[in-house]
Formats: structure tokens, C-alpha cells, sequence
């Protein structure tokens, strides 16, 4: 299973765009990119997922790179509720084996 | 309606007890997860069941041992515990069969032995 890197934090002006990167160059070809975020004391929230097209769902925009080595989490309008610990996983289609999450990045919205 | 409910949300309890959390989704999906998230914050998969079978048993003492009485619940049960099983449980649910379908995760429950 292909592993992922993130930076461990971010801050991001509330109403601005923030832009999480994530790196997994060992991503095979059936591997889908997925995104979480985890709101202290909550569970973590599926965000959105995608293989090599571009996405974009109500909550957020996945951007990944035509090598498929890297992908970019873009929420638009960031708000203070949008504080949270942002994962970025992958996962083969179909497979049940769910990947533990890594450390993930911390993004903090600042008013 | 929440999909995914577990309980208890806090569990104190001494060391040597054996307890259990009770995991249940109402979204119709096949497989079901524990995972535990430690201090540092890491969420590493405990155990997976598709349809009642286990298919994932991640090294994990045999002090843990899942039960699914139906497709719709996930119980861990918890045997002589000690203070290393002090964390956060997620039970997490997804509808596999061949598709994509995310996690969706409980709010978890917050075991503190003492």
C-alpha cells in the first residue's frame, strides 16, 4: 500500500482559499486518493476522493497531478469551522483494507 | 438518524476489567471497522468485517476480540485491560462491494483505564 506525507501544519486567513498538499509517489495505478478531516473530538469526515481527474464536490476541490505522485485538498472560502486535522490517504478500489491514517496536517483558520 | 452510533462515549474503568463498546450503522453498508487512535493521534485499523466475516485482524493483542451479531452492529469486547489501552475507538462503516464507498466514521469512544 502506498503511503503518504503531509505537512504537520497550516494556517489559513478565514475566507481565503487553503491549499493542502499531499505527496504519495508510490501510488500504484488503481489506488484512489481519499481526503478526511477530523474536528477535535469528533470522528474523522470523508471530504472526497478521486483517481486522476480532478474533483470537485459542495465541500471541496482535489486537485491531482497528471504523475499521480502528488494531489492538492483546495477549500475555497475557509472558515473557522474548517479547523481541523486534514488526512490524505489511498486506497486500492474495492479493497477493504483501509490504510491507517498518518499524522496528517493540521490546518488552524485564523479570524 | 445517526449513521454510525456507538456507546458508550466515555469508558473509565480500572485496570484488569474487561468491557465492551457497542458500534451499530443504519446506512445499509456490508463492512464495519474499529480503529484506535492513540495520544499521538494516529488512527490505526484494529479490525475489519464484511458481512459478518472477519477480514482484517491487524496485530493486535487477543485481549481485543470483535463480535458482529448482524450486518448492522460491530461490538468490541475488551478482556483484562490495561493502561497502554487507553485511547480513542472509532467504529467506521463502508459499503465495499467493488465500489469506492468512503469511511464513515462514529464520534467515538474514549477509553481511560486507570
Amino acid at each position: 500500500d502506498a503511503k503518504t506525507t503531509q505537512p504537520p501544519s497550516m494556517d489559513c486567513a478565514e475566507g481565503r482559499a487553503a491549499n493542502l498538499p499531499c505527496n504519495h509517489s508510490t501510488i500504484s495505478g488503481n489506488e484512489y486518493v481519499y481526503w478526511y478531516r477530523q474536528i477535535h473530538s469528533q470522528g474523522p469526515q470523508y471530504i472526497i476522493h478521486g483517481l486522476k481527474n480532478n474533483e470537485t464536490n459542495e465541500m471541496a476541490s482535489l486537485i491531482i497531478t497528471e504523475d499521480r505522485k502528488s494531489s492538492t485538498l483546495i477549500l475555497p472560502h475557509a472558515t473557522l469551522r474548517d479547523t481541523a486535522v486534514y488526512y490524505c490517504i489511498v486506497r486500492v478500489r474495492g479493497s477493504a483494507r483501509q490504510l491507517t491514517f498518518g499524522s496528517g496536517t493540521q490546518l488552524t483558520v485564523l479570524p | 438518524d445517526t449513521a454510525v452510533s456507538q456507546t458508550p462515549k466515555y469508558l473509565v474503568t480500572q485496570m484488569g476489567n474487561d468491557k465492551s463498546i457497542k458500534c451499530e450503522q443504519n446506512l445499509g453498508h456490508d463492512t464495519m471497522y474499529w480503529y484506535k487512535q492513540d495520544s499521538k493521534k494516529f488512527l490505526k485499523i484494529m479490525f475489519s468485517y464484511n458481512n459478518k466475516e472477519l477480514i482484517i485482524n491487524e496485530t493486535v493483542p487477543n485481549r481485543f476480540s470483535p463480535k458482529s451479531p448482524d450486518k448492522a452492529h460491530l461490538n468490541l469486547h475488551i478482556n483484562s485491560l490495561e493502561l497502554g489501552d487507553s485511547a480513542v475507538y472509532f467504529c467506521a462503516s463502508s459499503q465495499e462491494n467493488g465500489g469506492v464507498s468512503p469511511l464513515h466514521f462514529g464520534n467515538g469512544t474514549r477509553l481511560t483505564v486507570t
